[in-house]
């Protein structure tokens, strides 16, 4: 009930398609959403983050869609560009408050093609 | 700059060696976390810290140890007991107050047994 099922493990796009990357999830206590992206060689930066009260957020091209009903939640990437290329981990906050501890996903290696 | 920072980038051990990996934050972050990352692997949380001198086992603590003797500073020891210990090290931290459960995480540290 902890886990964070994450999907595709690859994805390759072209550039200026639509990259999306998907995650489900079981507990329902879950009130913490983000996704993070890591380059080569470094550690995973915040992408964008959402909760349960809100069904979409977007920052820029990056967009959050969350089902609460489904218990899914989804990343997706518009007019993806070679410089997207990394691993996004979507994650969930199983604890929040004095216990801040995320679960993360598998993670999703994307690569977009010139 | 408010930060993490690992150290070394890289370190090489013997067998039968123990090495410690450094963490500091200045941040003011109360949470700070260590993450160990395979090849096309997730990130297992190996040990937290959610105050000073205290911290949890992870999903994979055995053959490794911590402290939390300062509030910026979390090092990481790899044992001798820890079998396989090749792989990328992550230390993250967050605050633990409020609604803002993101996490920032370190470069990283690549650890080879040689």
């Amino acid at each position: 009930q902890q886990q964070v099922k994450q999907s595709p493990q690859s994805l390759i796009v072209q550039k200026g398609g639509i990259s999306i990357i998907n995650c489900a999830y079981e507990n329902t206590a879950f009130d913490y959403f983000p996704w993070y992206q890591q380059f080569p060689g470094k550690g995973p930066a915040l992408l964008i983050a959402i909760r349960p009260d809100v069904s979409e957020k977007k920052e820029g091209r990056f967009t959050i869609s969350f089902n609460k009903s489904a218990k899914q939640f989804s990343l997706h990437i518009m007019d993806s560009q070679p410089g997207d290329s990394a691993t996004y981990f979507c994650a969930a906050n199983a604890g929040g408050g004095a216990t801040n501890k995320l679960i993360f996903g598998t993670g999703t290696l994307l690569a977009v093609q010139p | 700059d408010g930060g993490i920072t690992q150290s070394p980038k890289y370190l090489f051990r013997k067998e039968g060696q123990n090495v410690t990996l450094s963490c500091e934050q200045n941040l003011n972050h109360d949470a700070m976390y260590w993450y160990r990352q395979d090849p096309g692997q997730g990130l297992r949380l190996i040990y937290y810290s959610q105050i000073v001198n205290d911290f949890q086992k992870g999903d994979i603590a055995e053959g490794y140890s911590v402290s939390r003797e300062k509030k910026e500073s979390f090092p990481l020891t790899v044992t001798s007991a820890q079998k396989n210990p090749t792989a990328f090290y992550l230390c993250a931290s967050s605050s633990i107050a409020g609604s803002n459960y993101g996490y920032t995480f370190g470069s990283g540290t690549r650890l080879t047994v040689v």
